[in-house]
């Protein structure tokens, strides 16, 4: 059964950088058609998607955090990877990450990590 | 970037009700669209998925609809555990959108 794990600090100060791991069980990272995203939800507010990687090499972005938001795969560890540079209190939500396969929507969702930026 | 604007933002319903929720994409997307359910404190979670598919083991009470640009989520007899937020997803085009929201309360 496939799992996603987040894990990360949960507490990042303004201006600083945000790194966050997500472990993949049960499927593999390299799977046939196959989105590995992160996308994270202000406290009380909706879903926005941050940034995907298909076939371990190809990203997408969401232009809205600009040039702050690397994703990596890590293919050894079957991990995903998050960083977000030079954070602010608008990055504090919850983050999933969740996988997608072609034609279909996010499913399953990791169970979300709440990162704080504070100082 | 396509806008998903969804409607009601909220909508206040009965055990036993039939709902309807509306989305709209500012661009055509075909059917590539989700909808999810989340409660609070919750992970979201997939129901539809190509605007009209049911994903597996979500119960036949949830029906999706639509093409192009207007898109509906129908809940028939609402139970107590389907009071939670709903959202749609395009997925056509990149960056991916989600739409605000609905959240259906008793």
């Amino acid at each position: 059964q496939l799992q996603l794990q987040e894990s990360g600090p949960g507490l990042v100060k303004p201006s600083e950088t945000l790194s966050l791991t997500c472990l993949v069980s049960g499927d593999s990272i390299f799977s046939y058609n196959t989105y590995w995203g992160w996308i994270r939800q202000p406290p009380g507010k909706g879903l926005e998607w941050i940034g995907s990687v298909f076939d371990s090499r190809t990203n997408y972005y969401n232009p809205s955090l600009g040039s702050r938001v690397t994703i990596s795969v890590d293919t050894s560890k079957n991990q995903l990877h998050l960083t977000v540079y030079s954070v602010t209190a608008a990055d504090t939500a919850v983050y999933f990450c969740a996988r997608r396969r072609r034609y279909f929507g996010f499913d399953p969702w990791g169970q979300g990590t709440l990162v704080i930026v504070s100082s | 970037d396509i806008q998903m604007t969804q409607s009601p933002s909220s909508l206040s319903a009965s055990v036993g009700d039939r709902i309807t929720v509306t989305c709209r994409s500012s661009q055509d997307i075909n059917t590539y669209l989700a909808w999810y359910q989340q409660k609070p404190g919750k992970v979201p979670k997939l129901l539809v998925s190509g605007a009209s598919s049911l994903h597996s083991g979500v119960p036949s009470k949830f029906s999706g609809s639509g093409s192009g640009t207007d898109f509906i989520l129908t809940i028939s007899n609402l139970q107590p555990e389907d009071f939670a937020t709903y959202y749609c997803q395009q997925y056509n085009s990149y960056p991916l959108t989600f739409g605000g929201g609905t959240k259906v309360e008793i």
